[in-house]
């Protein structure tokens, strides 16, 4: 089956501080890769994803990018970290098709300082 | 543009009442529809899987339903514990590329 491993697990950055979190996948090639943030009380909100190597579709402007360097790894990344950039980070994937579940990491929980 | 809405936003009720939450999604073009669970500070745990050619899935005490035409799926859980206390999520699979949409979650409170 498919997993994904996420790191790290917490994290706390002061303001203006690079961030790369990396997620990568097992079990499966040539999946789509999400990544969502979570802020404090509220749903998930969809940031990028990924359909192939160097695909990338932004879903909404902000301080954050991403990057698909290789078909199973998928990295966000921030060249300085805001207050607002606090919450909680979880990468999902799913294996295109109709009869497909996703599947999602453990999280990272960022607090910016 | 998808849009997934959860109604309503937290839920609280006496141990052994049911459980009735409410998904409902502005595009039917989906290949499925997925419930999560959430505990706090946790990831997500894959509680039912619904096909879009489905109208309904059991496992357990939960039971999800979808009606794609109107746009809609419930989630029931029989005879709730405290322990199925936790934020419920539904995400929406799209035909169109597969982007995966979440709703913005209903936070039960099972009280013993």
């Amino acid at each position: 089956s498919q997993t994904i491993h996420q790191w790290p697990a917490t994290l706390v950055q002061p303001v203006g501080s690079p961030l790369s979190l990396e997620c990568t996948v097992e079990g499966t090639s040539n999946p789509n890769l999400y990544w969502y943030r979570q802020a404090a009380g509220r749903g998930l909100q969809l940031l990028f994803y990924s359909v192939g190597i160097g695909q990338i579709s932004s879903e909404v402007p902000q301080n954050l990018s991403a990057s698909r360097p290789q078909d199973r790894q998928f990295i966000l990344s921030s060249k300085k970290l805001l207050l607002s950039d606090s919450g909680f980070y979880l990468c999902a994937g799913l294996v295109r098709g109709r009869y497909t579940e996703a599947f999602f990491g453990q999280g990272t929980r960022l607090t910016v300082v | 543009k998808q849009e997934v809405t959860q109604i309503p936003a937290a839920l609280s009720v006496p141990e052994g009442e049911n459980l009735v939450l409410n998904c409902s999604f502005t595009d039917s073009a989906i290949y499925n529809l997925q419930w999560f669970r959430q505990d706090p500070g946790k990831g997500l745990t894959s509680l039912l899987l619904i096909q879009s050619s489905q109208r309904e899935q059991t496992s357990g005490r939960l039971n999800a339903s979808l009606d794609k035409s109107s746009g809609r799926s419930t989630l029931y859980i029989a005879a709730s514990q405290p322990g199925d206390s936790a934020t419920y999520l539904c995400a929406v699979n799209e035909a169109a590329g597969n982007k995966l949409t979440f709703g913005g979650g209903t936070r039960v409170l099972v009280k013993p």
